[in-house]
């Protein structure tokens, strides 16, 4: 069955260092996003993607926060210099159809470790 | 404010047994409510997604049902497992803004031998 990766699985960095996580979404998928998870609170919205730009924010996604699609499969999330709040599961998701009637699909999650 | 709120906040049960999760929202208007199951450390797993016009979705031992007057929603898992247990999470998608999914913060469901 096909399935959303995210790779790395657990990231550990410095604060202030930049961290790239990747995310390869299913393969005729056209909707991507990225979510994250502070331990023991709910998932929050960060950024959707569609056409090659985003097409949503949140809060949360401010100038820190980019996200690329630099070839046909991978969709990065890139956070420029982390604070140590920015430790969090972060879950790439991706549907094939506007999500108000298209199921998502997340992956495994990144969990993201800033000391 | 657009929240989804979730209850109980934990639960456990024994195996064999049926339960019922509740999931309130001020979401309006929206489009669907989803329920996810998410295993510690997952990604969450969609369980059911209903339209504001459906009452009733069922996937095998999960149904779930959807009030949209009350703008309530429940989960009930018959005949646990061992398996069922995990977190199960109500999301809702505003009409407006879809594409940001509101999540609730989950009803932790222990299923006992």
């Amino acid at each position: 069955e096909p399935e959303v990766t995210q790779t790395p699985s657990h990231q550990v960095t410095q604060m202030g260092q930049e961290v790239i996580l990747r995310c390869v979404p299913i393969s005729n998928h056209l909707y991507f996003y990225w979510y994250r998870q502070i331990l023991g609170q709910k998932v929050e919205f960060l950024v959707s993607f569609y056409n090659n730009e985003i097409s949503e924010k949140s809060e949360i996604f401010d100038d820190q926060f980019s996200v690329e699609r630099p070839d046909g499969s991978n969709f990065t999330l890139k956070i420029r210099s982390t604070k140590l709040e920015d430790s969090a599961m972060y879950f790439c998701a991706s549907s094939d159809g506007l999500s108000n009637t298209g199921e998502l699909f997340f992956g495994e999650g990144s969990r993201l470790t800033v000391l | 404010k657009n929240q989804v709120e979730q209850s109980p906040q934990s639960l456990i049960i024994l195996e064999g047994k049926n339960c019922t999760l509740q999931c309130n929202y001020t979401v309006s208007p929206f489009s669907n409510l989803r329920w996810y199951k998410q295993d510690t450390g997952r990604g969450p797993v969609s369980l059911t997604i209903m339209t504001f016009s459906e009452n009733t979705k069922s996937n095998g031992r999960y149904t779930a049902t959807l009030d949209a007057d009350t703008k309530q929603s429940s989960l009930h898992i018959t005949a646990s497992q061992l398996s069922d247990s995990a977190s199960y999470i109500c999301v809702v998608t505003p009409l407006r803004g879809y594409n940001k999914l509101i999540f609730g913060a989950g009803t932790r469901l222990a299923v006992h031998p």
